[in-house]
Order: C-alpha cells, then sequence, then structure tokens
C-alpha cells in the first residue's frame, strides 16, 4: 500500500498570508495525487487532480506541483473562507489512500 | 445539480450489520464509479471501497474486506455499502463519493455509523 505523509498536521496563519501544504507517497505515484477541503460542518469540496489541475470553480489562488514522491498544495493569499482542514489523497492504486490531514488556522 | 444522499446509518452492536445506502441524483449514475470513504471521529478520511460504473471492478479496503461489501442498482441510482462483523473501530461518518476522472468529484454529506453495546 502507498502511504502519504501529510506535513505539516496544524498550520497557524494570517489573512492575506502564502502558504503551503506538502504531501509525500512512499513510492513514487507519477503525479495521481489530489488534494481536497474539508469545511468543519463535515463537507468536503476537491481543490485539485492530478497534481496541479483545478477542478471547476476553486478560486485561482489554490496551485497544485509535485512530481515522484514529493507534492505540495500553495494557497497565495488566505482568505476568511480558506481556514479549513486539507487532505492530499493518491490515486495511483488501490487501496487509494489519504494523507493525515492538515489544519489550517487563524493565527 | 449533482447530489449524493446518503442513508441507514445509526448505533449498532458489535458482530451486528448494517446497510447503508446513498442516492444519486443529477447525473447519469450508470456512467461513473463509485467509492465509500469514512471518518472516525476527530481522525482523517480512509478510503473503504470502489465499484466500477458496470460493476465488473469491485476494491476494498484491507480494513473492511471480508466483512463490508459495496454494490449498486443502476436503475434505482442507488449504492449501497454492506456492513457485517460490526467493530467499534468501524465507527465513523461514511460518505458516498462519485469516482470523477481521476478524483472524488462530488461528496454526500454523510451518515454515521455508531458500533457500541
Amino acid at each position: 500500500d502507498i502511504q502519504m505523509t501529510q506535513s505539516p498536521s496544524s498550520l497557524p496563519a494570517s489573512l492575506g498570508e502564502r502558504v503551503t501544504i506538502s504531501c509525500r507517497a512512499s513510492q513514487g505515484i507519477s503525479n495521481n495525487l489530489n488534494w481536497y477541503q474539508q469545511k468543519p460542518d463535515g463537507t468536503i469540496k476537491p481543490l485539485i487532480y492530478y497534481t496541479s489541475n483545478l477542478q471547476s470553480g476553486v478560486p485561482s489562488r489554490f496551485s497544485g506541483s509535485g512530481s515522484g514522491t514529493d507534492y505540495s498544495l500553495t494557497i497565495s493569499s488566505l482568505e476568511p473562507e480558506d481556514f479549513a482542514m486539507y487532505y492530499c489523497q493518491q490515486d495511483a492504486s488501490f487501496p487509494l489512500t489519504f494523507g493525515s490531514g492538515t489544519k489550517l488556522e487563524i493565527k | 445539480e449533482v447530489q449524493l444522499v446518503e442513508s441507514g446509518g445509526g448505533l449498532v452492536q458489535p458482530g451486528r450489520s448494517l446497510k447503508l445506502s446513498c442516492v444519486a441524483s443529477g447525473f447519469t449514475f450508470s456512467n461513473y464509479g463509485m467509492n465509500w470513504i469514512r471518518q472516525a471521529p476527530g481522525k482523517g478520511l480512509e478510503w473503504v471501497a470502489y465499484i466500477s460504473s458496470g460493476s465488473s471492478y469491485i476494491y476494498y479496503a484491507e480494513t473492511v474486506k471480508g466483512r463490508f461489501t459495496i454494490s449498486r442498482d443502476n436503475a434505482k441510482n442507488t449504492l449501497y455499502l454492506q456492513m457485517t462483523s460490526l467493530r467499534s473501530e468501524d465507527t465513523a461518518l461514511y460518505y458516498c463519493a462519485r469516482r470523477g476522472t481521476t478524483l472524488f468529484d462530488y461528496w454526500g454529506q454523510g451518515v454515521m455509523v455508531t458500533v457500541s453495546s
């Protein structure tokens, strides 16, 4: 199974700040890496697919990059609605696996 | 508008069974693979099972293999998860999610399953 190690687990940040969340796979996943946002009410929204492609309706301040085993999600300028949980997920092979999550908090 | 509505959750004793349903609307259900994903209280997301559009391909997480069965009825636009031999560690919010091109592109609101005596 492919293990996904996500960091940091908690990220205090301020409005307008640029932040980056990292995700490392236990083996190469050939860019098959997705990102999701979860709000406190449990609602889950897909953000980015195949490393760097923005899902429809996702603001352009979100971006993704990476290759091989190392991937990242960047938010260029934090808005109030961005404070939430973020998860990476590998789609290279079954069983599909998620990172442990990053809680983006207001500093 | 795509909608996924889960039901069938509740409180169940260890060792008993429960069947979850997910009714889909707003898209051609029979064209998409579907998944169950769960989240234990205060924990992260865990993928549980996948079924292809025509039920030809089915995969499970090791933690539920042999105990859970995913199925679908394309005529009823409904996805199912039959859960047997339930354990306390199966306590979670269970989401159904549509598989888009390469990610889970639509999610339901989830249904809570609590396994406790």
